[in-house]
Formats: structure tokens, sequence, C-alpha cells
């Protein structure tokens, strides 16, 4: 199974909402990741899970809370969000989180903040 | 900061005309890796070439690698319509734990 699944697909939230993304697993991997990434640019490094533990944390507002209950999946909180937080939300995951490991990628979620 | 840069920006072209993109580094790497995204989907990964490898192929995929000039080129020979996506090379930077994604390529393949 090489998949990584999210949900949801699509969310719309207000900005006193509290939502969360999810992300799932099943290779085995020990690094997960969280990207945030607006139309026309690339993916943007949020947060990198290593072996359950938060290893990478990209100045990303505490608006946005990372959680990983275990090592297949990955959470997002959300709260208090701004409409500039609207974008496409990638979860990916790799073998180890050495720079340059192949990243497997989810289909993402795509965020709507009224 | 993002490390890698693309040209083109977006390169539109026939089915059945070859597409070439390219990727320019700053720093050293470990690795260098492409990836394609349909439109508002999560990247899929297509290639990787190590820093002491010069060119890798795989089906319609050739890519290849100058250290010396810190640049990979990605080709795809005999372009579909199903290619069309954005296209964006990654880099695995020598002692580094992040892969840094380039700015992408938008490529359109006409039917």
């Amino acid at each position: 199974d090489t998949e990584v699944t999210q949900t949801p697909k699509h969310l719309v939230m207000g900005m006193t909402n509290k939502k969360s993304l999810k992300c799932e697993q099943h290779m085995g991997h020990r690094a997960m990741y969280w990207y945030k990434q607006k139309a026309k640019k690339p993916p943007e490094l949020m947060f990198v899970y290593s072996y359950e533990k938060l290893s990478i944390n990209e100045s990303v507002p505490s608006r946005f809370s990372p959680e990983c209950p275990n090592s297949s999946l990955l959470n997002l909180h959300l709260h208090a969000l701004q409409p500039e937080d609207s974008a496409l939300y990638l979860c990916a995951s790799s073998q180890d989180e050495r720079g340059g490991e192949t990243q497997y990628f989810g289909p993402g979620t795509r965020l709507l903040v009224l | 900061s993002q490390q890698g840069e693309e040209d083109p920006q977006a390169l539109s072209i026939q089915e059945g005309e070859n597409a070439t993109m390219n990727c320019s580094y700053k720093t050293s790497i470990n690795n260098l890796q492409w990836y394609r995204q349909n439109s508002g989907r999560g990247l899929v990964h297509l290639i990787l070439i190590r820093s002491n490898e010069r060119e890798k192929h795989s089906g319609r995929l050739r890519v290849t690698l100058d250290t010396s000039k810190k640049s990979s080129s990605l080709l795809i020979t005999a372009s579909r319509a199903a290619d069309t996506a954005s296209y964006f090379c990654a880099t695995g930077n020598t002692g580094g734990f992040k892969t840094i994604f380039g700015a992408g390529t938008r490529l359109f393949v006409k039917a």
C-alpha cells in the first residue's frame, strides 16, 4: 500500500471555528509532513514529524497545531484561522526525515476560510 | 526560502512534441527529484537522480544533472495531453533535513 490518505477533501470554515485535518499512511514510514500550498506556488513546509516527535516547525502560527497520535496518523488542528490561510494542505510521508528522501503525498485538503 | 528555481515558469506545446524543463539550485545536494502535480492534487514522485549520477531515464522521462552548474533538466519525450501538470524539482541538501521545492513549471500539452 503506497497511498497516503487525507480527509476531508474540502473544508469551509469560519474564522471562529475549530476543525481538524487528518492524514494516514500504512507504508511504515517514520517521517510525516504537513505542507501548505497556495495557487501556482510550490508546497511550503509547515511541520515535520520524525518517529512521532515534532522535528521541524517552520515558524508556523499557533493557530495551526499538529499532532501525531501514532506512527500512521498525523493531524492538523485548526483554530481561529484567517482568510489568508485558505490553501491546499498537503500531507506527505517518507521512510525517514533525511533531506531528499522520496516523499509520498496525499491528495490534499482544500481549505477555504471565510 | 525555496532553493530551486525553474524555467520556464510555463510551457505550452503540441501533443507529440518534447518538453524540457530546467531547475537550478544554490547549495550542495545529495540528490535531486522531480515531482508532478495535477491541478489541485497531491504531488507524485517521478524520478530521483543522485549527486554522483549525470543522467537517468524512466520511460519517456530523461533527467540530467550537472553539479558543476548546479542545474538539472527534465525532458518528457512524445508528450501527451495527460502530461499537462505542474512539475517541481526538489533537492535534498548535504547535511540537511529538509527537501526544498523549486517554484515549478506549468506544462500544458495541447491535443
